[in-house]
């Protein structure tokens, strides 16, 4: 069973159109997030959520939102896409960070890579 | 701001071989993690070796071994009797206490292992 799933695996599309990535974890954790590796393999955190909650944004423009229906599911919207969108998009998650736990390992799902022509 | 500096873009080795590659970090925290994380071709992130900052003794993952050095900000990572399987960038990541999960990486270096 995959702990750690995205789809689409591949995204193509032309600027200014609405796209989704969809995350689900099948391993009970509480926090999910999302990184963005650009086409020089710099991977850098979006967002991450725990317990529905938003907790990081990284200067991260409006157009990208994360939306989260249940804790198992971590979804990243991108309105208006433009060009330096194309980048591969990680999901991943941990285990609960307000438990007072300094760490939790965070599991990564396999990426979704992004086209914007 | 926490920078993580990864100074070989590209490096190779001989199946069989060792090789140690390079990071170091700059930060004014006392506790922190350090992290390897491999990504092969097939782009997943896979988890090498971690270290708390806290502890002395080196981290080691069967053929995978750091080299922390706290006062130097150095954390390098030796992979031993290298494989052909271990071609892939290899990301050096910093998570500090109270930044809820957040991992700056360093901009990876590429290893070839050649046959």
């Amino acid at each position: 069973d995959t702990a750690v799933s995205q789809t689409p695996k591949y995204l193509v599309t032309q600027m200014g159109n609405d796209k989704s990535i969809k995350c689900e974890q099948n391993l009970g954790h509480d926090t999910m997030y999302w990184y963005k590796q650009d086409s020089k393999k710099f991977l850098k955190i979006m967002f991450s959520y725990n317990n529905k909650e938003l907790i990081i944004n990284e200067t991260v423009p409006n157009r990208f939102s994360p939306k989260s229906p249940d804790k198992a599911h971590l979804n990243l919207h991108i309105n208006s896409l433009e060009l330096g969108d194309s980048a591969v998009y990680f999901c991943a998650s941990s285990q609960d960070l307000t438990s007072g736990s300094f760490y939790n390992e965070q599991f990564f799902g396999p990426g979704t890579r992004l086209t914007v022509l | 701001a926490q920078t993580v500096t990864q100074s070989q873009p590209e490096m190779s080795v001989q199946e069989a071989e060792t090789v140690t590659l390079s990071c170091t970090y700059d930060t004014s925290e006392n506790n922190y993690y350090l992290f390897w994380y491999k990504q092969p071709p097939s782009r997943q992130m896979i988890l090498v070796i971690r270290q708390e900052a806290y502890k002395q003794q080196n981290a080691t993952e069967n053929r995978f071994s750091v080299n922390f050095q706290k006062a130097a900000k150095s954390f390098s990572l030796k992979i031993s009797d290298s494989q052909l399987g271990d071609t892939a960038m290899y990301f050096c990541a910093f998570m500090k206490p109270g930044s809820q999960g957040n991992l700056i990486f360093g901009k990876g270096t590429k290893l070839s292992v050649k046959p």
